[in-house]
C-alpha cells in the first residue's frame, strides 16, 4: 500500500534556527497536508497544498507540494519553544469516492531555548 | 464553530473487556474517520464512515468495528481487548467523500488496557 516516509524520527534545534522537514512517497498524491500534534492533543492542520509546485505560507511556516507529486516539504523559520511537537505529513489521492489520507510516522521536533 | 468532540478522554480497561468510543464531528461534516496512534507507529487508519456507511477500512482485525448515525456522530467499538490495543484513538471529520479537503481531529480517547 501507499507509504509516506518522514525522516529523521527526531530533530533537535536551537531556538531561532530554521528547520526543514521532508516527506516522500512512492506514489503520487493530489493533496498534501501538514499537521502538528502537541502532547496529549489531536493533530492540528498547519498547511494544505492542492496543486503540484504550490508554495504556501502560514506565518513562520512554509510548505511546498513537489512537482513530481511524490513529495512535500515543510519549513519552519526562526523556531520558538512552542514549535515543539510531532509533525506529520499526509497525502491524499482522490479516486472516485475514495479520499483516504495516508500519514507519515511523524517527526518529533525539540527546540532548545 | 465547535470542533470534533471525543468521549471519553481517558479510560482504563482490562484484557477481554470491550470498549465503545464516541465522536461528534464538526457541524456540517458528514465524513468521520478513526485512527489508532501508538508510539513509533504513527497514525494507523481504522475506518471511515460517510452517510452511515463504512467506505474505507484499514488493516485491523474484526474486533475493531464502528458505526455512524444519521446525525453523523460515530462510535467505534473494540471487543475482547488485548494489551496491544492500548493507544490514543483519534477521530477526524471532514466535509465529505471524494472531496479534496482537510481532516480535523478531536483530542482523542486514550485507552489503557491492563
Amino acid at each position: 500500500g501507499q507509504q509516506l516516509n518522514q525522516s529523521p524520527q527526531s530533530m533537535f534545534i536551537q531556538e531561532g534556527e530554521d528547520v526543514s522537514m521532508n516527506c516522500t512517497s512512492s506514489s503520487i498524491f493530489n493533496t498534501w497536508l501538514w499537521y502538528k500534534q502537541d502532547p496529549g492533543e489531536g493533530p492540528v492542520l498547519l498547511i494544505a497544498l492542492y496543486k503540484a509546485g504550490e508554495l504556501t505560507s502560514n506565518g513562520r511556516l512554509t510548505a511546498q507540494f513537489g512537482i513530481t507529486r511524490k513529495d512535500s516539504f515543510l519549513n519552519i523559520s526562526a523556531s520558538i519553544p512552542s514549535d515543539v511537537g510531532i509533525y506529520f505529513c499526509a497525502g491524499q489521492l482522490l479516486s472516485g469516492a475514495n479520499s483516504k489520507l495516508t500519514f507519515g510516522k511523524g517527526i518529533t521536533l525539540s527546540v532548545r531555548p | 464553530k465547535a470542533g470534533v468532540t471525543q468521549t471519553p478522554r481517558y479510560l482504563i480497561k482490562t484484557r477481554g473487556q470491550q470498549v465503545t468510543l464516541s465522536c461528534s464531528p464538526i457541524s456540517g461534516h458528514r465524513s468521520v474517520s478513526w485512527y489508532q496512534q501508538t508510539p513509533g507507529q504513527g497514525l494507523q487508519f481504522l475506518f471511515e464512515y460517510f452517510s452511515e456507511t463504512q467506505r474505507n477500512k484499514g488493516n485491523f482485525p474484526g474486533r475493531f468495528s464502528g458505526r455512524q448515525f444519521s446525525n453523523s456522530r460515530s462510535e467505534m467499538n473494540v471487543s475482547t481487548l488485548e494489551l496491544g490495543d492500548s493507544a490514543l484513538y483519534l477521530c477526524a471529520s471532514s466535509l465529505g467523500q471524494g472531496v479534496a479537503g482537510e481532516l480535523f481531529f478531536g483530542e482523542g480517547s486514550r485507552l489503557t488496557v491492563l
